[in-house]
């Protein structure tokens, strides 16, 4: 009973590294999300999608790029990671409908970008 | 700016007692609200939710109310308890979720 698995837990990047924060779900839900919670500001929406093809911006999506090839995964890629990305970021699924709301999150990744 | 608001980032209280969490929001088209509930080293999980054409709903000891004139959310727990110890943030929806900034309650014995 995996849920939302998001890999890895911690990661230390220097500037302008690029990497790939990895999300997976194994409920079968059409919509996916990633988040970062920084210290003050909430639960941000960086991008999300609503199905296998289909993404969209959210609230703060410049530096970062997503796809999603499948339905169960959805890889938030950093590009040129900056000391501003450090925060920790939460993937969430959710089914359509009705309950699209009521996101399931992972455990979260915390990144810090030195 | 920011449309989903939590102004009290922390509240204590004392275990039996109730706890009562604010939320004020400024964005007339949302349409469902929620609370989330997170504990350290953990992602947020979904405790209660409220649609725009309710003004209260409840689950066990947790009550949502929403006053929409006001724009404003609030959660009830009662009785709060030790492990109700968390940060809680409150959602809302139009289109996508906008969390607030979370309110961290502390339930002492």
């Amino acid at each position: 009973n995996a849920g939302v698995t998001q890999t890895p837990k911690f990661q230390v990047l220097k500037t302008g590294q690029s990497m790939t924060l990895q999300c997976a779900q194994d409920m079968n839900h059409e919509y996916m999300s990633w988040y970062r919670q920084d210290p003050g500001m909430g639960l941000r929406l960086i991008h999300y999608s609503v199905g296998a093809g289909i993404t969209d911006q959210g609230e703060v999506p410049n530096g970062y790029n997503v796809s999603r090839s499948t339905t169960e995964d959805f890889p938030l890629r950093l590009l040129s990671a900056a000391p501003s990305q450090t925060s920790v970021y939460f993937c969430a699924s959710s089914s359509s409908g009705s309950r699209r709301y009521i996101q399931y999150f992972g455990a979260g990744t915390r990144l810090s970008v030195l | 700016d920011q449309q989903v608001k939590q102004n009290s980032p922390s509240l204590s209280v004392q275990e039996g007692r109730i706890s009562i969490l604010n939320c004020d929001y400024t964005n007339s088209m949302f349409d469902y609200f929620l609370w989330y509930k997170k504990y350290p080293a953990e992602g947020p999980t979904f405790l209660i939710s409220i649609s725009s054409i309710k003004d209260k709903n409840e689950d066990g000891r947790f009550t949502v109310f929403l006053n929409k004139s006001a724009k404003h959310l609030s959660l009830h727990i009662v009785p709060s308890q030790p492990g109700d110890s968390a940060v809680y943030f409150c959602a809302a929806s139009a289109d996508k979720l906008i969390f607030g900034t979370g309110t961290r309650l502390q339930v002492f014995p």
